[in-house]
């Protein structure tokens, strides 16, 4: 059974740049996307972006220019990198595996991390 | 990019049904058949409950359903129960590769 772990600094003072990481355990980590979600306080989630293992990225257009995914694969590992941060960052959070599209169906996120949450306070 | 557009609450009694419209456009929902449910309890993770429109994840119970008429999807909750209380979002691929959400909606059990 695959699982997802998570972590990352957890308090940021505004401009700096927020890094998160992610593991994956018990599953394959080829041929899946592995992608970013975050919920601010009391607020809905917005998709971040996601990378797979041969390094190609998706990235929401209105955060592109301040968020860089990388990946490890000898690892089984993701991260996130989010620069210039302000309050407006501060949010849970949350890695998750994306299943690939084909056959008439994909881009689902099937299996999630807890989530880490992020402060962004001077 | 724009949010997709779901009411922000719906409420049932037990046993009852209850619909949670997820509106986008022709270029997201309307256009794919790659609209997925989640259920989020409490500061708890998202878990998926819908896939491809109306596929059911293993472990799903049946009384989740999904479907979409044009450029809106549908999750019905039949036979609602405690435990549904919960938020949900649909989410959506929305062309160029990338995704975006629903903005939630929350589901109280009379």
């Amino acid at each position: 059974q695959v699982q997802i772990q998570q972590w990352g600094a957890g308090r940021l003072k505004p401009s700096e740049t927020l890094s998160l990481t992610c593991a994956v355990f018990g599953g394959s980590f080829s041929g899946y996307f592995w992608g970013w979600v975050r919920q601010p306080p009391e607020k809905g989630l917005e998709w971040i972006g996601e990378i797979n293992p041969s390094e190609a990225t998706n990235y929401n257009p209105s955060l592109k220019s301040r968020v860089t995914m990388s990946v490890d694969t000898s690892k089984n590992q993701f991260s996130l990198k989010v620069t210039s941060v302000t309050a407006a960052d501060t949010a849970v959070y949350y890695c998750a595996r994306r299943f690939p599209a084909g056959n008439g169906g994909g881009y689902y996120m099937d299996v999630w991390g807890k989530g880490t949450t992020v402060t962004v306070s001077s | 990019q724009s949010a997709l557009t779901q009411p922000p609450s719906v409420s049932g009694s037990p046993g009852q049904s209850v619909i949670i419209s997820c509106t986008g456009t022709s270029s997201d929902v309307g256009g794919y058949d790659y609209v997925s449910w989640y259920q989020q309890h409490p500061d708890k993770a998202p878990k998926l409950m819908i896939y491809d429109v109306s596929k059911r994840p293993s472990g799903v119970p049946d009384r989740f359903s999904g479907s979409k008429s044009g450029n809106t999807a549908s999750l019905t909750i039949s036979g609602l129960q405690a435990e549904d209380e919960a938020d949900y979002y649909c989410f959506s691929y929305a062309g160029s590769y990338t995704l975006v959400f629903g903005g939630g909606t929350k589901v109280t059990v009379l």
